[in-house]
């Protein structure tokens, strides 16, 4: 149980161009995912809250107009990149947590990661 | 700020070689810490959550103890299928359930 998939595993495009990335619980609802980055041999970090229904919650630093988050149904989050850059290019990796009740409220499953590049 | 430091940055181990990770951490009000183990190109992977100091937690080779200042996670003679970058995260009252993830330890064991 507990599976968080992402889609697509890897994306090249040409710089200027748009990117969505899916994140999807599999086997149970989340009504709040997180959106990080990960760039070469460093951490991951923490780019956006999603929540089921309502606006993200972006962390300082990261611009909301650039990457654009919508989290439309219980299972389903998706980030656009804008107008991407090579700069962006990066591991963008999704987290979910449970809000069945069936795990402990505070633990968050990753899924599998994104790897964009642009070109 | 939430504030969260491992160490080593890289660990070379042969196998069977016993060693401990730390993760030393500053928060307000610790409400979890979070061990990963993230192979290259994948997501983390969970392997434990800890809450309160003195609690501990086994898996395998791979034990987890935590302090009011730090946690480790300590691996009995590891085999190469162990090699991978072991993350550590905090969670905190005032942040909700947002994660701050430490630098992580590469470590990698050598048959």
């Amino acid at each position: 149980g507990a599976v968080v998939s992402q889609h697509p595993s890897w994306v090249i495009c040409k710089s200027g161009t748009s990117v969505k990335i899916e994140c999807r619980s599999l086997d149970f609802q989340a009504t709040t995912m997180f959106w990080y980055r990960q760039f070469p041999k460093q951490s991951l970090m923490l780019m956006a809250t999603s929540n089921e229904g309502s606006k993200a919650t972006y962390e300082q630093g990261v611009e909301k107009d650039k990457f654009l988050i919508n989290h439309a149904s219980l299972t389903l989050s998706t980030l656009t990149v804008t107008s991407a850059h090579p700069e962006d290019s990066s591991f963008y990796i999704c987290s979910a947590r449970d809000s069945t009740g069936l795990a402990p409220s505070n633990e968050q499953f990753f899924g599998p990661g994104t790897r964009l590049t642009v070109l | 700020e939430d504030q969260v430091t491992q160490s080593p940055e890289a660990l070379r181990l042969q196998e069977g070689e016993s060693s401990s990770l730390n993760c030393s951490y500053t928060v307000s009000g610790l409400r979890g810490l979070f061990w990963y183990r993230q192979d290259p190109g994948k997501g983390p992977e969970f392997l434990f959550t800890l809450y309160s100091a003195g609690e501990e937690k086994e898996k395998e080779r791979l034990k987890a103890t935590l302090t009011k200042k730090e946690s480790f996670l300590h691996i009995t003679a590891p085999k190469p299928e162990d090699s991978a970058t072991y993350l550590c995260a905090v969670q905190a009252g005032a942040a909700g359930n947002k994660l701050t993830f430490g630098g992580g330890t590469r470590v990698l064991v050598k048959p």
